[in-house]
């Protein structure tokens, strides 16, 4: 079965560059999250979109911004990077926006190391 | 506030032994989703079970168990004969309120069992 698919699964930059991580949800999910997960900590939750458009905001930085585009997939675009945005950083989606369905699927997520 | 304790930093075991992991939960709502996931080496999360607030029953999956109790806010998992593939970070989850699904993770509890 096709899972959520993140891409790239490693990117290095240098501090102060521009990354862009992509994510594309399992087909007909309508609702992709991100998260955020700093080394040795639990994945934060960043920023949700539903049906494209932006569904809920946690913890996420101003100098970070996403979408999701008209085929569900959803972008993360991270600018002026600082040493402490390197972390792994997940992508899931689910179906259905009610509490009845509730469940997230994860993609491997995306490593981004700042140098 | 939510909010999902684990207050087992690491756990070591011997293989075949039977182990559990703790997970405390704080929530006002009175209808929310409680999670496991368990993170391998290699990163990616991996789902292995979604509980919702009113269903107390236990539940069984092969060498792997959840005991679930409302009147003390835990949300307990028991891994039985344990193997050394099970060595992972496991994390506890509890869906946030008001739709949005977003995820509050606990702080991982880190199991090594060795051989």
């Amino acid at each position: 079965a096709a899972g959520v698919i993140q891409s790239p699964r490693h990117l290095i930059k240098e501090k102060r560059e521009t990354a862009t991580l992509k994510c594309y949800p399992i087909p007909r999910h309508d609702t992709v999250y991100w998260y955020q997960q700093g080394p040795g900590q639990d994945p934060q939750f960043l920023i949700s979109f539903y049906e494209k458009m932006q569904s809920d905001k946690g913890s996420i930085p101003d100098r970070f911004s996403a979408q999701q585009f008209s085929d569900y997939h959803s972008e993360l675009n991270m600018s002026s990077l600082e040493l402490g945005d390197s972390a792994l950083y997940f992508c899931a989606s689910s179906w259905g926006r009610g509490l009845n369905t509730g469940e997230l699927f994860f993609g491997e997520g995306s490593r981004l190391t700042v140098l | 506030a939510q909010k999902v304790t684990q207050a087992q930093t690491e756990i070591s075991v011997v293989e075949k032994e039977d182990v559990t992991l703790d997970c405390v939960y704080e929530t006002r709502d009175t209808t929310y989703y409680l999670f496991w996931y368990k993170q391998p080496p290699s990163g990616e999360l991996v789902f292995l079970i979604r509980r919702n607030s009113f269903d107390e029953q236990n539940e069984i999956s092969g060498r792997y168990s959840w005991n679930f109790q409302k009147s003390t806010s835990s949300f307990n998992f028991t891994i039985t004969a344990s193997q050394v593939v099970d060595s992972a970070v496991y994390f506890c989850a509890l869906s946030e309120p008001g739709g949005r699904r977003a995820l509050t993770f606990g702080s991982g509890t880190r199991l090594q069992v060795q051989p």
